[in-house]
């Protein structure tokens, strides 16, 4: 079985404050994604990386970074957390994100609370 | 135009109760789908994947009509335990997953 963990389950965190969220994936899957959800509005990707040390803007990358320094572990980085970044936190993993019938698998999210 | 539309429901139903929820896609170069199920404040779960004209298993039955660009989800004899949200999710052509927003289902006793 695939599995993804993610550091924390929950956070809240001041204004201002760095935030880093830690994705990690055990099935030397290439590709990894961070998604945010918010009621209404679905899944929306926020950064991808395809390889080590390789990073892909989504759709929302605005307020965000990344790092993927091991091929396992893949962190979200919010520099200057906002209260319009309280969301769910999705990670996903992928084997390589070059095939059609390829899914992605995700860990259990981590709830963020910026105040 | 979203790129992907649901139905958010909620859909209420009895249990043994047969439901369909459809979805509709804008991407007409999109060649995979994909159901997730998502249950209250946990993460999306893989339920199938279309590639052809659909796909079938056990109680449940997807559909693909390219020519009109939706996808339907069928769940026969409907369980307590399917009670949950159902995400229709296209692949678009680079390989990444477009999220609709789902669809809820509460099935009653």
């Amino acid at each position: 079985d695939v599995k993804v963990t993610q550091s924390s389950r929950y956070l809240v965190k001041r204004t201002g404050e760095k935030v880093f969220l830690e994705c990690v994936q055990d099935m030397d899957h290439e590709n990894m994604f961070w998604y945010r959800q918010d009621p209404g509005l679905g899944l929306r990707l926020i950064y991808f990386s395809y390889d080590v040390k390789m990073k892909e803007k989504g759709d929302i990358p605005e307020g965000y970074s990344v790092s993927r320094e091991k091929k396992e572990r893949f962190s979200l980085i919010l520099e200057s957390a906002s209260t319009n970044q309280t969301s769910m936190y999705l990670c996903a993993s992928s084997v390589s994100g070059s095939s059609y019938q390829e899914t992605q698998y995700f860990g259990p999210g981590t709830r963020l609370l910026v105040l | 135009r979203k790129e992907v539309e649901q139905d958010p429901g909620p859909f209420n139903v009895p249990e043994g109760a047969t439901v369909a929820f459809n979805c509709t896609y804008s991407n007409s170069a999109s060649q995979s789908f994909f159901w997730y199920r998502q249950d209250c404040r946990k993460e999306p779960k893989l339920l199938m994947s279309v590639y052809s004209s659909g796909n079938e298993d056990g109680r449940f039955t997807a559909q693909l009509n390219r020519a009109s660009q939706y996808i339907s989800l069928l769940i026969r004899d409907s369980k307590l335990s399917d009670s949950a949200t159902y995400l229709c999710v296209p692949m678009d052509s680079s390989y990444k997953l477009i999220f609709g927003s789902g669809t809820r289902l509460l099935v009653r006793p």
